[in-house]
């Protein structure tokens, strides 16, 4: 199994829902991501976690949440979103944070939209 | 700190035409560099990488990118573009010493094909 999963592919959400995005590996990535892509723009790194802890939160509100429950799952808990927040929502993964086998694999995204 | 530069936003080819996307780095180091590719409303996909080594990297779907030091460039390019490859194309780097994985995103270039 050579790819990241990410469910759902679509999530529409009010201001006030609470939500979750999962991603899901099992290529025995000891690294996960979480990237934020607005339209024409590139990704953004919102979150990594290495070794299943948090490492870097690259300054993201708290509305954002994320949670790694094991090695090949991590979890983005979503509350009190606001409609700039609608974006598509990549997870990544990497044998490892850093050094040589640090290649990312990308899921397909979940397309976030915020009512 | 480092940076990635693409040389323009939209390229437009003919059909079996050369495809040539430019992308320049700004490092003290030599990093590594990665392309990827995104059709619309989906992740991104490695085409190919330069860590160490050959400077000449071939990657899936007939693309191909040559790391030159002395011009801090790593361009992208196909002899034959094929309408498949509409796309958006993004070059990557990320530092030695891992910076934590974290990639540095080009802009992108969308890569429009004529037939």
């Amino acid at each position: 199994d050579t790819e990241v999963t990410q469910t759902p592919k679509h999530l529409v959400m009010g201001m006030t829902n609470k939500k979750s995005l999962k991603c899901e590996q099992h290529m025995g990535h000891r690294a996960m991501y979480w990237y934020k892509q607005k339209a024409k723009k590139p990704p953004e790194l919102m979150f990594v976690y290495s070794y299943e802890k948090l490492s870097i939160n690259e300054s993201v509100p708290s509305r954002f949440s994320p949670e790694c429950p094991n090695s090949s799952l991590l979890n983005l808990h979503l509350h009190a979103l606001q409609p700039e927040d609608s974006a598509l929502y990549l997870c990544a993964s990497s044998p490892v944070a850093s050094g040589d086998y640090n290649e990312q694999f990308f899921g397909p995204g979940t397309r976030l939209t915020v009512l | 700190a480092q940076s990635v530069t693409q040389l323009g936003s939209h390229v437009s080819v003919s059909e079996g035409a050369l495809v040539l996307l430019r992308c320049n780095y700004s490092s003290s180091v030599p990093p590594y560099l990665f392309w990827y590719v995104q059709y619309p409303n989906q992740g991104l996909q490695l085409l190919l990488k330069y860590t160490t080594g050959a400077t000449l990297v071939k990657g899936i779907n007939g693309f191909e990118a040559e790391f030159k030091k002395s011009e801090t460039s790593f361009h992208l390019t196909k002899p034959s573009a094929h309408m498949s490859d509409a796309a958006e194309y993004f070059c990557a780097g990320m530092n030695y010493g891992g910076s934590q994985g974290n990639l540095i995103f080009g802009k992108g270039t969308k890569l429009s094909v004529k037939p």
